[in-house]
């Protein structure tokens, strides 16, 4: 299993700036994943965060506004850039998920955004 | 057409009522079914998961699986008011991201 700590747990932001949410598992991982859920809408993957090469994006998401560090194996950020008040919604990190072995996904709490 | 479709409901039984949750899919290469249940304010966490097709069963719990089909269920007998919270199903295959369905919200009514 994984446990997985995510800060902040929530924010109201203005619009036009950004926000940083970090996360942290308690055991080393190879890829960490970024998701958005709107209210009332399923996980939307916005990125998977490899350690030591770039950020692969979804369709829709782009690297301008949704940067992704991960430093190291435990630990990844996502930055919520210029906001809008179309990008109020909770984000999820999640490890795990990506096989039979490795089935079971495993999410932080979330990071439930307004932009205002 | 979404790869995974399930009903958003909200969807709001008595206890002890008997729940069936439903998902369809239409990519034929998921190899392996979950059920996640999210309470409100929290994160995802795994309830069931299935392999193939099939059946699971975990207490009150049964997951099924028809790829026949492209449907999933699970069914949740003798509901009881902890159970309210959204159940997402999610499906993938090996190497591949998870893909999620909307997700239910259910609410069972003491």
């Amino acid at each position: 299993s994984a446990v997985i700590s995510q800060k902040p747990s929530r924010d109201i932001c203005q619009r036009g700036t950004s926000l940083t949410i970090q996360c942290q598992v308690d055991s080393q991982v190879t890829m960490m994943f970024w998701y958005r859920q709107q209210p009332g809408q399923s996980l939307t993957l916005i990125a998977t965060a490899n350690q030591g090469s770039e950020a692969t994006y979804e369709s829709g998401f782009v690297i301008d506004k949704f940067p992704i560090s991960r430093p190291n194996l435990t630990f990844s950020t996502l930055t919520v850039s210029n906001m809008s008040p179309e990008d109020s919604s909770i984000y999820l990190c999640s490890v795990g998920g990506t096989g039979q072995i490795n089935t079971e996904a495993f999410f932080g709490q979330g990071t439930r955004l307004t932009v205002v | 057409q979404k790869e995974v479709e399930q009903d958003p409901g909200p969807l709001s039984v008595p206890e002890g009522a008997i729940v069936s949750l439903n998902c369809t899919y239409s990519n034929s290469a998921f190899q392996y079914f979950m059920w996640y249940r999210q309470y409100s304010r929290k994160g995802p966490e795994l309830l069931m998961y299935t392999y193939s097709s099939g059946n699971k069963e975990d207490g009150r719990f049964t997951a099924q699986v028809d790829k026949s089909s492209k449907y999933i269920s699970l069914f949740i007998r003798d509901s009881q008011p902890s159970d309210s919270a959204t159940y997402l199903c999610a499906m993938g295959r090996e190497g591949q991201k998870l893909v999620f369905g909307q997700g239910t919200r259910l609410t069972i009514n003491p």
